[in-house]
């Protein structure tokens, strides 16, 4: 399969382990933030996102958790599976960004590995 | 079902060569995107649109040309100018809201022979 990543921090986990994947994001001003998993050769997928009038969204054994203060992210997966080795992508969206495009800014990703 | 279609999913250019990577969606997202990804890098933006005959410069342009001419369709070309073209390429798009994340293709992988 494609590597989407050589030099990519990566965290190594039990099966059955929850797994955290951190994430520092780069403008105070960011309210929209989404976290993405891209399997080797494929495109990166939606996983959950959150806005930042919440500090905290749960999903289907996924957890993302906002703190604005030190502008940090983190996505909690519980009983990690080997289907969920992968790289993890945070996102941010600022305001403004619709003249822009709406672009996101990316994160450097983290690659996940589970080991059976 | 609605989504991305990347075409090729890999691709080989020899040296000189202009080729064309195929973005199709069927998402009825009024904008686009490509990106970039090599190995330890994340995404970085080559273009972006918003509208139909209408596209933007993103991070690293240079070497790259884009189209918009149908709302479904921002195919991109990478040129003999881009020196170093291997890499993962990523189309995406977005219905044109804030707050709306991106939906992304499977990518079309270019390697320079």
């Amino acid at each position: 399969g494609e590597s989407v990543g050589l030099h990519l921090p990566t965290l190594s986990v039990q099966e059955g382990d929850n797994s955290i994947i951190n994430c520092a994001y780069s403008n105070s001003a960011s309210d929209y933030f989404i976290w993405y998993k891209q399997e080797s050769g494929k495109g990166p997928q939606f996983i959950i996102d959150i806005r930042s009038n919440m500090d905290k969204r749960q999903g289907q054994r996924v957890t993302v958790l906002l703190n604005k203060t030190v502008k940090h992210l983190s996505l909690q997966i519980a009983a990690t599976q080997p289907g969920d080795s992968a790289v993890y992508f945070c996102a941010e969206n600022a305001p403004g960004a619709e003249a822009a495009g709406n672009k996101l800014t990316f994160g450097g990703g983290t690659r996940v590995l589970v080991k059976p | 079902d609605g989504g991305i279609t990347q075409s090729p999913k890999y691709l080989f250019r020899k040296e000189g060569q202009n080729v064309t990577l195929s973005c199709e969606q069927n998402l009825n997202h009024d904008a686009m995107y490509w990106y970039r990804q090599d190995p330890g890098q994340g995404l970085r933006l080559i273009y972006y649109s918003q509208i139909v005959n209408d596209f933007q410069k993103g991070d690293i342009a240079e070497g790259y040309s884009v189209s918009r001419e149908k709302k479904e369709s921002f195919p991109l070309t990478v040129t003999s100018a881009q020196k170093n073209p291997t890499a993962f390429y990523l189309c995406a798009s977005n219905p044109g809201q804030y707050k709306a994340g991106y939906t992304f293709g499977s990518g079309t992988r270019l390697t320079v022979v």
